[in-house]
């Protein structure tokens, strides 16, 4: 079965700091990885996805994620948080056999970024 | 503004009634999800159509739930005899594939809050 893990349920921040939410997931075969953020009364946004190739990934607002497959994971990272930063963040995986192309996704990290 | 849209913004119903929400995903897009997400969690996958048809449900959606997709365009998702347990965030998403046939990313809408009294 696929599973997403998103160990921390807040991470904390200070403005101009480098920030890291950490994801890591189960899937047969090779994944396909995606983050999404969620403002307030906001559906989902897309930020970025790891499909193949380089295992680092630039994504929206400055955001990049690095898959690393012999650990499963596909971490969140910013080098420098900004106060709009802070949100809710969902990792999400999808198998690449899975023709309905549905997304498993984490319970979600809520960043907050301090000014 | 061409997203994917999603009407009521919130429905507040009581239980036992029946509630319709409606998804108009991205125009060109032939894939249309909907999931569910409650407070805390990530959202959940409940049912995916590919043009009109339904081609995958969850075990979470259960009899009182069904989900259409006429004509391969909008989609309405519709929960009979609601329940509390019922209370979520209702998020509809599409998606397409590119030209080298990969599916693109999901695009969501904003949701439909419902809230069961």
């Amino acid at each position: 079965a696929q599973s997403v893990a998103q160990p921390e349920d807040q991470v904390n921040v200070a403005e101009g700091n480098p920030l890291t939410v950490k994801c890591t997931y189960s899937v047969s075969g090779n994944p396909y990885l995606f983050w999404y953020v969620q403002y307030p009364n906001r559906g989902l946004q897309f930020l970025l996805k790891y499909i193949t190739g380089d295992n680092l990934v630039k994504g929206s607002y400055g955001f990049e994620a690095e898959f690393n497959k012999s650990q499963t994971s596909f971490h969140l990272k910013k080098p420098s948080a900004l106060v709009s930063d802070s949100a809710l963040y969902f990792c999400a995986v999808r198998g690449r056999m899975d023709s309905s192309y549905k997304l498993i996704f984490g319970s979600g990290t809520r960043l907050l970024v301090r000014p | 503004d061409t997203g994917v849209s999603q009407n009521p913004r919130h429905k507040i119903t009581k239980r036992g009634q029946n509630v319709t929400f409606r998804c108009d995903p991205i125009s060109e897009h032939n894939r249309l999800y909907w999931y569910r997400q409650t407070l805390g969690q990530g959202p959940e996958f409940l049912t995916y159509f590919q043009n009109e048809a339904q081609l995958e449900k969850s075990r979470l959606l259960s009899d009182r739930f069904s989900a259409e997709r006429p004509k391969g365009s909008f989609s309405t998702l519709e929960i009979q005899r609601t329940e509390q347990g019922d209370s979520a965030m209702y998020l509809c998403a599409s998606s397409s594939h590119d030209w080298g046939g990969m599916n693109t990313e999901a695009f969501f809408g904003q949701g439909t809050r419902l809230t069961v009294v």
